[in-house]
């Protein structure tokens, strides 16, 4: 089974800075998933990534294959932006359930 | 827009009680899952469907079932609540075309069991 470690678990900043979060994975994947919680539950999908860079608005997803390795970059951080950011993986081997798992989560605080 | 709701936002029920908690999809999407959603543990699936009337366990399936009698539905059933049940709990439903997959969230049930 793949595991999915993401850090920091937990990140404060003030607004403006530029905010990164790291996820590793330890076996090969299709894809994977950055998804953003805010407060209050609901769960959207920012981006997914099978290779390279995405970016969108002051988003930006890359992972590199060969280190099993993606960051998740915000630039000029707003207190909008606060949220829990969670990374999930599909397997390249499919299995159960798509093969997605998730990582803990990072929760971002971004202060005014 | 992909919409998943969920039948009700907060829930509080009594230790022993029988606890339905409904999800629905309006994409015909053939793929439905719960999750709960605990402080340190992430998301952890506990039942998923790939059809109607199919489910299989996920990794917490102790304590809960489910049921799909439609495709659009997916009832996570709690048949008798403990507070260890409080928690988040998360319904999706995803589809998958070619390389490309995408999961759709509910807004969550937030269950206290007292």
């Amino acid at each position: 089974k793949n595991e999915v470690e993401q850090s920091p678990q937990n990140l404060t900043a003030q607004e403006g800075e530029f905010i990164t979060i790291n996820c590793s994975y330890s076996v090969g994947i299709s894809a994977l998933h950055w998804l953003q919680q805010h407060p209050g539950g609901g769960i959207v999908s920012l981006f997914m990534l099978s290779s390279g860079k995405k970016k969108h608005g002051r988003l930006i997803a890359t992972i590199n294959i060969q280190e099993k390795h993606s960051s998740l970059h915000i630039t000029a951080s707003h207190p909008r932006d606060s949220a829990v950011y969670i990374c999930a993986v599909r397997s390249s081997s499919g299995g159960g359930a798509d093969g997605l798992t998730f990582g803990k989560g990072t929760h971002l605080i971004i202060q005014p | 827009d992909v919409k998943v709701t969920q039948s009700s936002r907060y829930l509080v029920k009594r230790t022993g009680e029988k606890v339905f908690l409904e999800c629905v999809q309006d994409m015909d999407h053939e793929n439905m899952f719960w999750y709960r959603q605990d402080p340190g543990l992430g998301l952890r699936l506990i039942y998923f469907s790939y059809d109607v009337k199919m489910k299989e366990k996920g990794d917490i399936p102790e304590g809960y079932s489910v049921s799909r009698e439609k495709k659009e539905r997916f009832s996570l059933i709690l048949e008798s609540a403990s507070t260890n049940q409080t928690s988040m709990y998360l319904c999706a439903s995803s589809f998958i075309v070619g390389s490309s997959y995408e999961q759709y969230f509910g807004p969550g049930t937030r269950l206290t069991v007292t």
